[in-house]
């Protein structure tokens, strides 16, 4: 089956990095998708990668490795507004995606 | 901005009502999906629609139903609504690329969701 693991819940500290760990199995790959959420708001986008290696956006990195089945999300110069949750999408091969549960991230000060 | 509108952001029915869930989005999007999130559970996808009149089922169909009549308008509908329907539904849009046929690698923007509870 398809499946897509990432850490229920992490705790950081205002002003640190954290780095959220996705792992994945499905059939195919077309790319992996990172997507924020606020409590009671809806999923933004947050990052895209199909191709090895690592993104940067600001203070928000993605990396990926195809042979691995991995991908992370670095959070750098964390903010308290950084609280939420962080859900990991992959494309499958016919397109469709297939969602984590998502990683709830508090950020204490 | 891409503007994703559903009609209610919490909604309280009865068992055995007849809900329907809008969603509409101003970006002339092609596909459009109906999620519902619950604790613990990642979202899960149940209809998409590429086109005008156009569905497909997703992972958990049963007891839902779609229509979309224009483009740009999306409407979830629970048949005959059981306490297990109870959950965040949240509807998307996103762009087709043109390089994945019908379903494409652009991101998905979604509306703020839909609280429905079901008594």
């Amino acid at each position: 089956g398809q499946n897509i693991d990432q850490p229920t819940e992490m705790t950081a500290t205002e002003g640190a990095i954290v780095q959220i760990n996705c792992t994945y199995q499905t059939s195919g790959f077309n790319g992996l998708f990172w997507y924020q959420q606020h409590a009671g708001e809806a999923p933004t986008f947050l990052s895209y990668n199909v191709l090895d290696g690592l993104e940067e956006k600001g203070r928000f990195s993605s990396f990926l490795s195809r042979s691995k089945g991995y991908s992370y999300l670095l959070l750098k110069e964390l903010q308290m507004k950084d609280s939420a949750s962080y859900l990991c999408a992959v494309l499958d091969s016919n397109y469709q995606l297939i969602w984590g549960a998502g990683t709830k991230l508090i950020i204490k000060p | 901005d891409v503007k994703v509108t559903q009609s209610s952001r919490y909604l309280v029915k009865r068992t055995g009502e007849k809900v329907f869930l809008e969603c509409v989005q101003d970006m002339d999007h092609e596909n459009m999906f109906w999620y519902r999130q619950d604790p613990g559970l990642g979202l899960r996808l149940i209809y998409f629609s590429y086109d005008v009149k156009m569905k497909e089922k997703g992972d958990i169909p049963e007891g839902y139903s779609v229509s979309r009549e224009k483009k740009e308008r999306f409407s979830l509908i629970l048949e005959s609504a059981s306490t297990n329907q109870t959950s965040m539904y949240l509807c998307a849009s996103s762009l087709v690329s043109g390089t994945g046929g019908d379903f494409s690698n652009q991101p998905q923007h979604f509306g703020d969701g839909t609280r429905l509870s079901i008594l």
